[in-house]
């Protein structure tokens, strides 16, 4: 399967616990992104990686929230802390130089009890 | 403000019958619209994409339409099929630079009755 690929599927945690997340995309894709999603609604647009830089970051990133793509290939993202409202679904995209199509992975679901 | 919005939340359509997904945009300065479909526990696929100097664009079974002047699009889908249900996203590419900042309405579902 040569898609984006999000591990874990699903999490669960603790209110207070530190999560990370894993995203490999497309391996010919320089850029990556992160959105999160909630129910019923469209995913938000989270950050932005061309390379290993981190070109944008939304408002919606708070300090409690990272991430990284440290050598331009597989990107991390990491809450610190978390709380109930951190609960949804966290997907990762990636697309090609010169190309405006997006490839979404499947998405790794956190749950904060 | 800025904003990407869908006017129906679920949309029921006989299979075999053609259906259509609305959408309304508020920044005339967007020139590229994109609609994903969203299959539960999956995340978003591109189905087709329209700029801004087109009104119309078509796909395997899939035809955007875009009015300008009234700040609208549209998803229609030719003989629905069951694997159509999904839930349908009209989005904006607000991206500069290069990069695409892509921004997601609300959703429409569609269910397809056998």
């Amino acid at each position: 399967d040569t898609g984006v690929s999000q591990n874990p599927r699903h999490k669960i945690t603790k209110r207070g616990q530190n999560v990370t997340f894993r995203c490999d995309p497309i391996s010919e894709h320089n850029r990556l992104y992160w959105y999160r999603q909630t129910l019923g609604q469209g995913p938000e647009f989270l950050t932005y990686f061309q390379n290993e830089a981190q070109l944008e970051k939304s408002r919606l990133l708070s300090d409690r929230f990272s991430a990284e793509r440290p050598k331009g290939s597989f990107s991390t993202l990491e809450i610190q802390r978390t709380e109930q409202g951190d609960s949804a679904m966290y997907l990762c995209a990636s697309s090609a130089q010169g190309d405006e199509k997006l490839f979404f992975g499947s998405g790794t679901q956190l749950s904060v009890l | 403000g800025e904003s990407v919005g869908l006017h129906l939340p679920t949309l029921s359509v006989q299979e075999g019958d053609n259906s259509i997904i609305n959408c309304a945009y508020s920044n005339s300065a967007s020139d590229y619209f994109i609609w994903y479909k969203q299959e539960s526990g999956k995340g978003p696929q591109f189905i087709i994409d329209i700029r801004s100097n087109m009104d119309k664009r078509q796909g395997q079974r899939v035809t955007v339409l875009l009015n300008k002047t009234v700040k609208h699009l549209s998803l229609q889908i030719a003989a629905t099929q069951p694997g159509d249900s999904a839930v349908y996203f009209c989005a904006e590419n607000r991206g500069w630079g290069g990069y695409q900042k892509v921004t997601f309405g609300t959703g429409t579902k569609l269910q397809v009755i056998p």
